[in-house]
């Protein structure tokens, strides 16, 4: 299974910017994708995820209102659009692909990482 | 629920025993994962359930903990090694992860 993102991207403070996660190879419509991300100098962030099946997303309480996650089954692509773009906003952005059965974890995936980068 | 680790970061020897620490705000039963992160590579997950190794994951990382307390075992480390560990809850949304270990080598 791969998980194959798009290309980096550079924006301005305000904007938004949409990133793509292709899952290649695999199951799509019952994994759980997540988005995490890592500023500079930082920790992974988890900021939210989607199972496509149920179409439903959940995001980190500091993103409610400016992160949109969805998932085309037909594509088997998840997106994730993050708005009101801040300076601390740059970071390297990955999707992941994992089933969460109980307390099993199958799978755990891992896209190469986007970078987006904010600069005036 | 808020996950915190200890220490922040810690140096060691080849072969020295290497324990890193998890605490969650409130009880998560087991549903606890420790993925390990190296500069340049993507997340590997190592341990989950808080103590089931990932297939492929050598036998020196071990896990343990229940409800709100967690520890990372390293028997012995090997510098290939060096890396930031992270835990994660992952029972229920949000799936936080800790601030992260970094361990180097003395």
């Amino acid at each position: 299974v791969q998980l194959v993102q798009s290309g980096a991207e550079v924006k301005r403070p305000g904007s938004s910017v949409k990133v793509s996660c292709e899952v290649i190879g695999g199951d799509f419509d019952v994994f759980s994708v997540s988005w995490v991300r890592q500023a500079p100098g930082h920790g992974l962030e988890w900021m939210g995820g989607i199972i496509p099946v149920f179409k439903t997303p959940h995001y980190a309480q500091r993103f409610q209102g400016r992160l949109s996650i969805t998932a085309d089954r037909s594509t088997k692509t998840a997106h994730m659009e993050l708005s009101g773009l801040g300076f601390d906003d740059t970071a390297l952005y990955f999707c992941t692909r994992a089933r969460y059965s109980g307390r099993q974890i199958e799978g755990d995936q891992w896209g190469q990482g986007t970078q987006v980068s904010v600069s005036s | 629920i808020q996950m915190t680790q200890s220490p922040s970061s810690l140096s060691a020897s080849v072969g020295d025993r290497v324990t890193i620490s998890c605490r969650a705000s409130q009880g998560i039963g087991d549903y606890l994962a420790w993925y390990q992160h190296k500069p340049g590579q993507v997340p590997r997950l190592l341990i989950y359930a808080a103590s089931t190794l990932q297939s492929g994951v050598p036998s020196r990382f071990s896990g343990s903990g229940s409800g709100t307390d967690f520890t990372l075992t390293i028997a012995s480390l090997q510098p290939e090694d060096v890396a930031i560990y992270y835990c994660q809850k992952y029972g229920t949304v949000p799936r936080t992860f800790g601030p992260g270990t970094r361990v180097d080598l003395k």
